[in-house]
């Protein structure tokens, strides 16, 4: 199957700092990804859709300005948690959208588990 | 989003089937699917189901969908622990224009937990 890549998988920050988190499709072309985030034991909750080559789309109640999107080629989509406060701790999984003739799927990163102390 | 009604959670014994199902109050998706997610990992997708499909059979997997009742299950056939993860059937978010733009909303899942 589709091969969906993030960088990096764990990372620690200081408060205030920000944090850029990269997801890669490796073996296919996508146009459009997707940025989840999940806290423990909770569902995962979709905060953009990014979109090569235009602005991201966000959801309601996510902060476009908190959470950069950039989808600047057909493979690289990067997260940048900007100013990161300790409540932004959370696991972070972006998926890649796969269109081929009639059929859709969308392929999963490992995700990124951010903690910010 | 969409809504979707599963159980929380499931604990088989190794070698029995396990089945999970999954309630939606709307869905006008082409595919429907079922994810796995392992802890700490991200999701894989198991399988999926065309919307004029009854039932999909793949290897130990069985789907099988009642778009009368809004109703999706996944059966695992011999479940081993190597089956325990959580399992998500995300139901397609649905823009103003119709569109789907592969969007999907997750609820909380079932976390499945399999005794050897």
């Amino acid at each position: 199957g589709a091969v969906v890549s993030q960088h990096p998988s764990r990372v620690i920050c200081k408060s205030g700092t920000s944090v850029k988190i990269e997801c890669r499709s490796l073996d296919f072309q996508a146009t459009t990804m997707f940025w989840y985030r999940q806290f423990p034991k909770q569902s995962l909750m979709l905060m953009a859709t990014s979109n090569e080559g235009s602005k991201a789309t966000y959801e309601q109640g996510v902060e476009k300005d908190k959470f950069l999107i950039n989808h600047a080629s057909l493979t690289l989509s990067t997260l940048t948690v900007t100013s990161a406060h300790p409540e932004d701790s959370s696991f972070y999984i972006c998926s890649a959208h796969l269109r081929q003739g009639a059929s859709e799927t969308q392929y999963f990163g490992p995700g990124t588990r951010l903690l910010v102390l | 989003g969409e809504d979707v009604e599963q159980s929380l959670f499931l604990s088989v014994r190794e070698g029995d089937s396990s089945v999970i199902n999954c309630t939606y109050t709307d869905s006008s998706s082409t595919y429907l699917y079922w994810y796995k997610q392992e802890p700490g990992a991200g999701l894989q997708l198991l399988t999926y189901i065309f919307s004029n499909m009854d039932m999909k059979q793949d290897q130990r997997l069985t789907v099988l969908l009642n778009k009368k009742d809004k109703h999706l299950s996944l059966r695992i056939a011999d479940t081993q622990t190597g089956d325990s993860a959580i399992y998500f059937c995300p139901p397609p978010g649905i823009t103003p224009g119709g569109s789907t733009l592969g969007r999907l909303y997750f609820g909380r899942g079932t976390q499945l937990t399999v005794w050897p």
